[in-house]
């Protein structure tokens, strides 16, 4: 059973830059699109970007300026990357396997803030 | 980018009864390549169906979906209570990939 355990700061002051990974377990990295999704409280869910199985990242134009997604192959990690992070960027992010997406990570909760 | 519209915004059923959730799409969808998800509160989301109409693993087959053209249709045959929670569609055969707003599920 694939399982995805992600983590980074809970809190970041805005302007300053958003950093999460995400490890995968129990299967398989190579081969797959790895997704980060958003959803700020109690709203809906945002595509924040992908990265598919050449290595070649994918992004929201609404987010593109500011976002990074790359992967280790060699640790099975995913990370992101948001910069200049104001407070409109606190949500819950996910990281996810596919396009449409099979396999989720927990979440965690990124609040901008000072 | 392609907009999808979700429709209605809540929708109240009793246990047993039948539901149909809508998702409309501003252009054409590649491929049909729409997904719907179901997530309950605090918990991420959960993939019911693909490609339109193709069920994910695990997923009750009280789910199922259709397309025609641009309209998409999630309908739950027989409303089990655990199936409250917030239901999304999202298309993956465009880019930028984009979700509908949402519909509530509820039990009257």
């Amino acid at each position: 059973q694939v399982q995805l355990q992600q983590w980074g700061a809970g809190l970041v002051k805005p302007s300053e830059t958003l950093s999460l990974t995400c490890a995968v377990f129990g299967g398989p990295f190579r081969g797959h699109f790895w997704t980060w999704v958003r959803q700020p409280p109690g709203k809906g869910l945002e595509w924040i970007g992908e990265i598919n199985y050449d290595g070649a990242a994918n992004y929201n134009p609404s987010l593109k300026s500011r976002v990074t997604i790359s992967r280790d192959m060699s640790k099975n990690q995913l990370s992101l990357k948001l910069t200049s992070v104001t407070a409109a960027d606190t949500a819950v992010y996910y990281c996810a396997r596919g396009i449409a997406v099979d396999n989720w990570g927990q979440g965690t909760l990124v609040t901008v803030s000072s | 980018e392609n907009v999808l519209t979700q429709s209605p915004g809540t929708l109240s059923l009793s246990p047993g009864e039948r539901g149909i959730l809508s998702c409309r799409a501003s252009q054409s969808v590649s491929g049909n390549y729409l997904a719907w998800y179901q997530q309950k509160p605090g918990q991420a989301p959960r993939l019911l169906i693909y490609g339109a109409s193709s069920r994910a693993a695990g997923a009750p087959d009280r789910f199922s979906g259709s397309a025609s053209g641009t309209d998409f249709t999630l309908t739950i045959s027989r409303l089990e209570t655990e199936d409250v929670g917030v239901y999304y569609c999202q298309q993956y055969g465009n880019s930028p990939r984009t979700f509908g707003q949402g519909t509530k599920v509820e039990i009257k």
